[in-house]
């Protein structure tokens, strides 16, 4: 059973969108939401990350939204640039679970 | 953020022989390792977690005896891919984490098998 389910599978924006990506999780024990950035033959970085106890959390142009009730999260990347074109994975900590990714394609 | 760094960055090796990947945490002291392995176009699919000074615990369905993990002090564990095969061709990347929650990932290492 995936702990985590990442959608869409892919994203095509436009530069100057806004680009979002959402995840929902199953696990109630997980306390840690993080969001990777990877570009192709390289190791994800850290993007942004979240705890359960707050809703939201803005880093320049992306911001986490975080509905516990629901059990979902989401990345907004605002003001999107063809540099942000990556695949994003979103993450669980428990056993570090990451979702299946979504490949962001920013058109310019 | 902290560091993590990978080596090799790519390796070539024949059928049957073995390869020895290290990863490095080079500006903190990682109690804990995670092993991934990443096919193309795929997310990471974790093959084991490592506790400085202990056995790794494997996820299921990765042969330990094939995998070798050691994270023998708190900046270096090594995986071996032991006989190695075609199909054990992958993108394999670790990370690591300190005693915060953040977890910070090598740049991973290309194997190929021929």
């Amino acid at each position: 059973q995936q702990q985590v389910k990442q959608s869409p599978q892919s994203l095509i924006v436009q530069k100057g969108g806004i680009s979002i990506i959402n995840c929902a999780y199953e696990n109630t024990a997980f306390d840690y939401f993080p969001w990777y950035q990877q570009f192709p033959g390289k190791g994800p970085a850290l993007l942004i990350a979240i705890r359960p106890d707050v809703s939201e959390k803005k880093e320049g142009r992306f911001t986490i939204s975080f509905n516990k009730s629901a059990k979902q999260f989401s990345l907004h990347i605002m003001d999107s640039q063809p540099g942000d074109s990556a695949t994003y994975f979103c993450a669980a900590r428990g056993k570090s679970t990451f979702g299946d990714g979504t490949t962001l394609t920013v058109k310019p | 953020g902290a560091v993590v760094s990978q080596h090799p960055s790519w390796v070539i090796c024949k059928s049957g022989t073995s390869v020895k990947i290290e990863c490095r945490s080079l500006d903190f002291q990682a109690t804990t390792m995670f092993w991934y392995r990443q096919f193309p176009k795929q997310s990471l699919m974790l093959m084991a977690t490592s506790n400085e000074g202990s056995k790794a615990t494997y996820e299921q369905g990765v042969e330990k005896d094939k995998f070798l993990i050691n994270h023998a002090s708190l900046t270096l564990s090594t995986l071996t891919v032991t006989s190695a095969h075609p199909e054990d061709s992958s993108f394999y990347i670790c990370s690591a984490r300190g005693r915060a929650v953040e977890q910070f990932f090598g740049p991973g290492t290309r194997l190929t098998v021929l």
